[in-house]
């Protein structure tokens, strides 16, 4: 079956423009992830949604990063204003059901996004 | 910061068993010990997990001490495809958050 997908898979913008970043959640999962990943690290978690709701947002740097899903379903991360910094590889994920920490996390590719 | 402590490299001669191991010397008892994989520019991918027991799955075998405070990812046979960074993670059961906490890894590089 499909897995969880993101689009675009690459993404280069200038400094202090606005970006969003797209993702397809496995079908009927409830619970859904956004990560970043900088060159040589592990992924670090932005945002956790379970259904429409954003139920663990702790991880977003600073307001200038949102994300939403409106249905449920696909949900989009929108960065304003972008700083250099922000590049990096954006990993989205999907679960089943709320976390009960005995499923897996499905991830999709991640967008890499560069900013100049 | 990642509970965990896992060492930077390996390296395993394909054939061979690859083990990886983890420290997590303060894990509580409600704490699962999860293992992913990244190969190169793909995201995450989910190995294996156990709470207590040993366990085994088409993919991996993880050894848990009796203590918890350390286990062992093992790669049976490992191929040139098992080349990854592989990620050790504890992670609770239940609560509002849902997110898995990724250290820096262990990259495995697997030589014929």
């Amino acid at each position: 079956g499909a897995g969880v997908s993101q689009t675009p898979s690459n993404k280069v913008t200038e400094k202090g423009k606005y970006v969003e970043l797209r993702c397809d959640p496995i079908s009927g999962h409830t619970a859904l992830y956004w990560y970043r990943q900088s060159l040589g690290q592990g992924p670090e978690f932005l945002i956790y949604f379970q259904g429409t709701g954003a139920a663990d947002d702790s991880g977003l740097p600073n307001d200038r990063f949102f994300a939403v899903r409106p249905e449920g379903s696909v949900s989009t991360l929108k960065i304003q204003r972008t700083e250099r910094g922000d590049s990096a590889v954006y990993l989205c994920a999907s679960s089943p059901s709320p976390w009960t920490g005995a499923g897996e996390q499905f991830f999709g590719p991640g967008t890499r996004l560069t900013v100049l | 910061d990642a509970k965990t402590t896992q060492p930077t490299s390996m390296d395993c001669a394909e054939g061979r068993a690859a083990n990886l191991p983890c420290n997590h010397s303060t894990i509580s008892g409600n704490e699962y010990v999860y293992w992913y994989r990244q190969i190169h520019s793909q995201g995450p991918q989910y190995i294996i997990h156990g709470l207590k027991n040993n366990e085994t799955n088409e993919m991996a075998s993880l050894i848990i001490t009796e203590d918890r405070k350390s286990s062992t990812l093992i790669l049976p046979h490992a191929t040139l495809r098992d080349t990854a960074v592989y990620y050790c993670i504890v992670r609770a059961a239940g609560g509002s958050q849902g997110n898995l906490i990724f250290g820096k890894g262990t990259k495995l590089s697997v030589k014929p």
